[in-house]
C-alpha cells in the first residue's frame, strides 16, 4: 500500500523569505502523480502544484517549485518570497492507479511579518 | 463557475442519531470523491464515484456509512447511529475523470460533523 509522510508538523518562515516542506512517499508503482495542496483556516482545499512522476523537470508554479527525486521517493515544496497569505496546512498527496488520493497528515506553515 | 459545494456546512448531532451530508460536484465532473479529516489529522478516503458506480468503497470505516450518487451528480453520505468518533470534517472532491488521478480534485468547503 502506498503512504505519503510528512515529517515536519510545523514550519516557521519569515515573510519574504524561503522555506521548504518536506514529504516522503512509498510505492511500487511506476506511474503516478504527487500533489500539494494548501488549505487555509477556511477548509477549503486548493491545489498548489502538480507533479508527474514521468518528468524528470521539477514542477513550478510562480513562487512554487517543487524538488521530486524519483530514486529517493521525495518530494519537497518550496515557497519563495513567502507572504502573509501562505500561512496553512499543507499536504503532499499521492494519487495512483486507484484514483483517490493518499494524503499525509500536514505541515501547518506560519508566516511572520 | 460555481465550485464544489456541501451542505450543511455545520452539523451538531446526538450520538446514535442518523446523519446525512450533501455534495454537489462541479457541473460535468464524472468522478466524486469523500474524504474525511479528523483533528490533526490528515484525509482520509472514504469512497468514490465513477458516475453513479462506486467502485471503490474500501475506505468506509463501517457498515454504518454508506453512500449514493444519482444522476451522475449529486452525493450524499449517509452515517447511521452516530458515534463520538464520526466527529470529522467531511470532505467532498470532484474531477473530470476518475480511476487515476491526474486529473485534479477539486474540493468542497467541507462539512464539520460533531457527535455530542
Amino acid at each position: 500500500a502506498q503512504t505519503v509522510t510528512q515529517s515536519q508538523p510545523e514550519m516557521s518562515v519569515q515573510e519574504a523569505e524561503t522555506v521548504t516542506l518536506s514529504c516522503t512517499y512509498d510505492t511500487s508503482e511506476s506511474d503516478y502523480y504527487l500533489f500539494w495542496y494548501k488549505q487555509p483556516p477556511s477548509r477549503q482545499m486548493i491545489l498548489v502544484i502538480r507533479q508527474e512522476a514521468y518528468k524528470q523537470q521539477n514542477a513550478t508554479e510562480n513562487r512554487f517549485s517543487v524538488n521530486f527525486q524519483k530514486a529517493a521517493k521525495s518530494f519537497s515544496l518550496k515557497i519563495s518570497d513567502s507572504q502573509l497569505g501562505d500561512a496553512a496546512m499543507y499536504f503532499c498527496a499521492y494519487g495512483g492507479s486507484q484514483g483517490n488520493l493518499i494524503f499525509g497528515k500536514g505541515t501547518k506553515l506560519s508566516v511572520k511579518p | 463557475g460555481a465550485g464544489v459545494s456541501q451542505s450543511p456546512s455545520n452539523k451538531v448531532t446526538e450520538k446514535g442519531k442518523d446523519v446525512e451530508l450533501r455534495c454537489d460536484p462541479i457541473s460535468g465532473h464524472t468522478a466524486l470523491y469523500w474524504y474525511r479529516q479528523s483533528l490533526g489529522q490528515g484525509l482520509e478516503f472514504l469512497i468514490y464515484f465513477q458516475g453513479n458506480s462506486a467502485p471503490d468503497k474500501s475506505g468506509l470505516p463501517s457498515d454504518r456509512f454508506s453512500a449514493e450518487r444519482t444522476g451522475g451528480s449529486v452525493s450524499t453520505l449517509t452515517i447511521q447511529r452516530t458515534q463520538q468518533e464520526d466527529s470529522a470534517v467531511y470532505l467532498c472532491a470532484s474531477s473530470h475523470g476518475g480511476g487515476f488521478s491526474s486529473y485534479e480534485q477539486y474540493f468542497g468547503p467541507g462539512t464539520r460533523l460533531t457527535v455530542t
